[in-house]
């Protein structure tokens, strides 16, 4: 069974930093594209970013260029976005999602951000 | 990039079929037969129902459909449950190497 974990979720102060985790099973991580998806409460999702299976291939969403960075470790199947430089148009529930071809086969249950003073 | 447009309800009684709009440019949606859909119930994840602009993956009800005409795909379902009130949200690659999702449509069945 695929199962995606997030976690590291947190109230954070603007302008501050977060990590957040992906952790991957029931499939070969290695093989799959992974992506970031963000959902602010009660609004639509918006597509953050995506790595390429050996991570050597990034993209990311205008809104997030330059503070946010994605990365993987193959070796624990895991999935990372590092945040800085957050601002409260950032709070969200983060999804992690596999990336099938051109999609996103499957979700993790997401994890919160909140992004305020 | 700007989010696709979609229309922001769409209701129809049990038994009956209704349309799902997804509006967008042709450096997404008109330029690439990359549109998937996704249900997404409140407080839960979204889940995958058309990949490809006409695709079902395993386990989904041949009761969803898709198709796509220039720089709008649509989603179709027929034969209308309850159990389909619920977001839908669409989503396209870009020519930026990026995706778009749209604005999200929440299905009421009367």
């Amino acid at each position: 069974e695929v199962l995606l974990v997030e976690s590291g979720g947190a109230l954070v102060q603007p302008g501050g930093s977060l990590r957040l985790s992906c952790a991957a099973s029931g499939f070969t991580f290695s093989s799959y594209w992974m992506q970031w998806v963000r959902q602010t409460p009660g609004k639509g999702l918006v597509w953050v970013s995506r790595i390429s299976t050996d991570g050597s291939s990034t993209s990311y969403a205008d809104s997030v260029k330059g503070r946010f960075t994605i990365s993987r470790d193959n070796a624990r199947d895991t999935v990372y976005l590092e945040m800085n430089s957050l601002t409260v148009e950032d709070t969200a529930v983060y999804y992690c999602g596999r990336a099938g071809y051109y999609r996103i086969d499957y979700w993790g249950q997401g994890s919160l951000v909140t992004v305020s003073s | 990039q700007s989010a696709l447009t979609q229309p922001a309800s769409v209701s129809g009684s049990p038994g009956q079929s209704i349309v799902i709009s997804c509006t967008g440019t042709s450096s997404d949606v008109g330029g690439y037969e990359y549109v998937s859909w996704y249900q997404q119930y409140p407080g839960k994840a979204p889940k995958l129902i058309i990949y490809g602009v006409i695709n079902r993956p395993s386990g989904v009800p041949n009761r969803f459909s898709g198709s796509k005409s220039g720089n709008t795909a649509s989603l179709a379902i027929s034969g209308l449950l309850p159990d389909d009130e619920a977001d839908y949200y669409c989503s396209s690659y870009t020519s930026s190497a990026t995706y778009v999702f749209g604005t999200g449509t929440t299905v009421t069945v009367l």
